[in-house]
């Protein structure tokens, strides 16, 4: 059974960076039929994608363009995990974060247990 | 970026009779293998979003058979047969044809 275990601070300040890391038991990061994503939800967007990373013989990341310019997401390998990082924050990006393991057939079918993040000074 | 509109915004339904919900996509999300890249979600408060439907029509595994999803190309429904009082949340469709993932704005449904 595949389980996504979240950690990460629930208090970020304005303008700096988010962080927060998902670590994957059950599954490998480096799976060639799983890809590893990041979502979020809050009350005034909904459920929005944000990105995801996958290993096809070498690395891959495709992200949203709302986010494109402030997001990164990374493998670790050694840890069996995957990081999301979102600079320059702003209170807009309040919202319940979610890992989430794609696998065939695009779909979510594990997910991690939720962080709920604040932007606030 | 593909849109995917749902309706209705709020659904409220008697337990024991069926409730529809329906998905339009600003794209046909018909792959060239045939499938349509369709998923039901379904969030409960406090928890992390279920997987209900995938590929337009298939159903999760553990999900009750009274989910049912349908359709293809650009209008896709999912369908309960009868509601039970454990089946209230937002039910959001997605599209995942393509990054980026894109979902409707959600359907709450409500017990009456």
């Amino acid at each position: 059974q595949v389980q996504l275990q979240q950690s990460g601070p629930g208090l970020v300040k304005p303008s700096q960076t988010l962080s927060l890391t998902c670590a994957i038991s059950g599954d490998s990061v480096s799976s060639s039929s799983a890809a590893w994503n990041w979502i979020r939800q809050s009350p005034s967007r909904g459920l929005e994608w944000l990105g995801r990373t996958y290993y096809r013989s070498k690395w891959y990341n495709d992200y949203a363009v709302s986010v494109k310019s402030r997001i990164t997401i990374n493998p670790d390998t050694s840890k069996n995990q995957f990081s999301l990082h979102l600079n320059s924050v702003t209170p807009g990006d309040t919202a319940v974060y979610y890992c989430a393991r794609e696998s065939t057939g695009s779909k979510f079918d594990f997910w991690g247990q939720g962080t709920l993040v604040t932007v606030s000074s | 970026d593909v849109v995917m509109t749902q309706s209705p915004l709020s659904l409220p339904v008697t337990p024991g009779e069926p409730a529809s919900f329906s998905c339009r996509s600003s794209q046909s999300l018909l792959h060239s293998n045939g499938h349509n890249y369709s998923n039901w979600y379904l969030h409960k408060p406090g928890q992390a979003p279920q997987l209900l439907i995938y590929l337009a029509s298939n159903r999760a595994s553990g999900v009750p058979d009274r989910f049912s999803g349908s359709g293809s190309g650009t209008d896709f429904t999912l369908k309960i047969s009868r509601v039970e009082a454990e089946d209230v949340g937002v039910y959001y469709c997605m599209q995942a044809l393509q990054p980026p993932y894109t979902f409707g704005q959600g359907t709450k449904l409500e017990i009456k």
